[in-house]
């Protein structure tokens, strides 16, 4: 298996661009993770996906923030409009099962900057 | 609030040398606790799930123990590898298991193993 796919891998853009990262989650896999990760603040979880439906979209910062997963190989968090403090790298993760007890597989991540 | 406390911060020690890595947690109810090794540039990779009944878990060189009781575990490498230089992070997941409050991270330890 490819494992998680996340494109792209790097992405530069200015402040007020719209950005959107995408994920193909490892196939047989039910449940999408988005995560952040910043110097400052370390790993977060933005949302999470079980059989394609939203479970919990707390950890996404603002309104400008999005996920998607339109169906089971695909999903996109888009930040519109993008600021610089959204700069990070984000990881998307899958796995089979939920949060409780299940082996997560982490994507290569993308490194956003926001200049 | 639920945290989770990694120490030390960083660390440096020999090739072949053993190492501990602490996480302490305020997490509760508590569902289970994750270590992942992460190498620079690239995603997290799980190498241990444990639940609040196992006290011992082991991958290769590497065993994690967990005391549910204080709410401390700990990260033991064996015989240090220039290949285990990476950042090793503690996630302990609520027991509910929902929600992006569900899971909450340490900011990890940085080791360096020096040849």
């Amino acid at each position: 298996d490819a494992g998680v796919i996340q494109s792209p891998r790097h992405e530069v853009t200015e402040m007020g661009q719209e950005v959107t990262l995408r994920c193909k989650p490892i196939s047989g896999h039910n449940s999408l993770f988005w995560y952040r990760q910043t110097m400052m603040r370390g790993l977060e979880l933005l949302i999470y996906f079980n059989n394609n439906v939203p479970i919990d979209d707390s950890g996404m910062p603002e309104d400008r923030f999005s996920a998607k997963m339109p169906n089971a190989s695909f999903s996109t968090l888009k930040i519109q409009p993008s600021e610089p403090r959204d700069s990070a790298v984000y990881f998307c993760a899958s796995s089979l099962g939920d949060l409780s007890y299940n082996e997560q597989f982490f994507g290569p991540g993308t490194r956003l900057t926001v200049l | 609030k639920n945290q989770v406390e990694q120490s030390p911060q960083s660390l440096i020690i020999l090739e072949g040398k053993n190492c501990t890595l602490q996480c302490n947690y305020t997490v509760s109810p508590f569902s289970n606790l994750r270590w992942y090794k992460q190498d620079t540039g690239r995603g997290p990779v799980s190498l241990t799930i444990m639940t609040f009944s196992e006290n011992t878990k082991s991958n290769g060189r590497y065993t994690a123990t967990l005391d549910a009781d204080t709410k401390q575990s700990s990260l033991h490498i064996t015989a240090s590898q220039l290949s285990d230089s990476a950042s090793y992070i503690c996630v302990v997941t609520l027991y509910s298991g929902g929600g992006a409050d569900g899971l909450t991270f340490g900011k990890g330890t940085h080791l360096i193993i020096q040849p």
